[in-house]
């Protein structure tokens, strides 16, 4: 099974700030088959990115995603209130899909 | 607009078995080429994915599960059901239900996701 490790665990920054979050895999993910969610507390996961570096529908573009092989990176440019919440990777190039144990970005 | 929305009892005691529905709204089960997957997450921790079904009702099981759980399609009832058997303390968390586009291979991440039920194992 591929194992994500995201980092740090937790994040704690302000409005406006640049938020940097890694997820880093035990064997290479094609970077077609790496998707990142936002989860708020109470609420379900909600897809943000998918294949490494797309926006999906609605999510707005400050939110980025980039890497390959066994890096990937989802940024966050300027950190709006709305966006302090949880964030998971995941693959789903290899069976069993795996998430990452998430990074809670939290408010400074 | 497609939706899902879990259901099953929120209690249930150790070494019995766990049964959840997703009703599917919006869309039917049977339709199209799409992945049904059932994921968990104990309170305060991470996504586990217990596995998926497929339109057809071929199933793929997380290893680290696969000897307790069953997944089924009610193509009547346009449900998707989760049974996970013996269950302990360690199987309480929240249970969701999601879809996936199974038509290209880069299309399996889960767009569509219930809103989660709350499953608590104790006697």
């Amino acid at each position: 099974e591929i194992v994500l490790t995201q980092s740090p665990a937790t994040l704690s920054l302000s409005p406006g700030e640049r938020a940097t979050l890694s997820c880093r895999a035990s064997q290479s993910v094609g970077s077609g088959y790496l998707a990142w969610y936002q989860q708020k507390p109470g609420q379900a996961p909600r897809l943000l990115i998918y294949g490494s570096t797309t926006r999906a529908t609605g999510i707005p573009d400050r939110f980025s995603g980039s890497g390959s092989g066994t890096d990937f990176t989802l940024t966050i440019s300027r950190l709006e209130p709305e966006d302090f919440a949880g964030y998971y990777c995941h693959q789903f190039g290899t069976s069993p899909w795996t998430f990452g144990q998430g990074t809670r970005v939290e408010i400074k | 607009q497609v939706q899902l929305q879990e259901s099953g009892p929120g209690l249930v005691k150790p070494s019995q078995t766990l049964s959840l529905t997703c009703t599917v709204s919006g869309a039917s089960i049977s339709g199209g080429s799409f992945y049904w997957s059932w994921i968990r997450q104990p309170a305060g921790k991470g996504l586990e994915w217990i596995g998926r079904i497929y339109t057809s009702g071929s199933t793929y099981y997380n290893p680290s599960l696969k000897s307790r759980v069953t997944m089924s399609l009610d193509r009547y009832r346009n449900q998707v059901s989760l049974f996970l058997n013996s269950v302990t303390a360690a199987d309480t968390a929240v249970y969701f239900c999601a879809r996936s586009s199974a038509t290209n291979p880069y299309h399996y991440y889960m767009d569509v996701w219930g809103k989660g039920t709350t499953v608590t194992v104790s006697s």
